[in-house]
């Protein structure tokens, strides 16, 4: 089965700074994507990406972009944090069968 | 735009109860997945469901997908503190769309 590693369990950032937040999957899986889940609103998609350098904006892109240089690593990039963008991120990879996810980011913006 | 109503929203029950959880939608799906994630967790998946009709058991958890597979059920018998956790049903549309359609999640709450 796959493994997805999110590189944060919790952030603080200040409003204003560059974020970066990686997921490294240890599979060949083409197919990954960044989610962000807010209380009463549920998962929406940020970003999805079916190879490198491939990607495609999801429901929510606003504020955020996404690096995938290599098969293995997708990057979400918020590149300039607001209070608004505080919330839990989840990435992982997508199979037949069903997405594998990672354990999540808590991000909180100050 | 797909959606996929789950009910009910919240339920906390007492240890040893049975329990079903819904969704919904006018939408039909190639197939329909249930997760189920714990505080601070990312969502587990539990089960696929494919063909219309289909009834997938994993211990005392039952899934079923409806005959037009626009709609399923999660059936839990006999429930456990450790069945505690936010319980989301997400749809595939199939093709090269990539998205899952996710509902907003049942939080189960099971009192010991």
């Amino acid at each position: 089965d796959v493994k997805v590693t999110q590189s944060s369990r919790y952030l603080v950032k200040r409003t204003g700074e560059k974020v970066f937040l990686e997921c490294v999957q240890d599979m060949d899986h083409e197919n990954m994507f960044w989610y962000r889940q807010d209380p009463g609103l549920g998962l929406r998609l940020i970003y999805f990406s079916y190879d490198v350098k491939m990607k495609e904006k999801g429901d929510i892109p606003e504020g955020y972009s996404v690096s995938r240089e290599k098969k293995e690593r997708f990057s979400l990039i918020l590149e300039s944090a607001s209070t608004n963008q505080t919330s839990m991120y989840l990435c992982g990879t997508r199979q037949n069968y069903g997405y594998t996810f990672g354990s999540g980011t808590r991000l909180t913006v100050v | 735009t797909q959606l996929l109503e789950q009910s009910p929203q919240f339920l906390s029950i007492q240890e040893g109860e049975n329990l079903t959880v819904y969704c919904n939608s006018s939408s039909v799906f190639s197939s329909l997945q249930w997760y189920r994630q714990e505080p601070g967790e990312g969502p587990v998946l539990l089960v696929t469901v494919v063909t219309g009709g289909e009834v997938k058991k994993l211990k005392r958890l039952t899934f079923q997908f409806g005959d037009a597979r626009k709609d399923s059920s999660l059936h839990i018998t006999a429930a456990q503190p450790g069945d505690t956790g936010l319980y989301l049903c997400a749809g595939d549309s199939g093709g090269s769309n990539y998205k899952l359609t996710f509902g907003k999640g049942t939080l189960l709450t099971v009192n010991p």
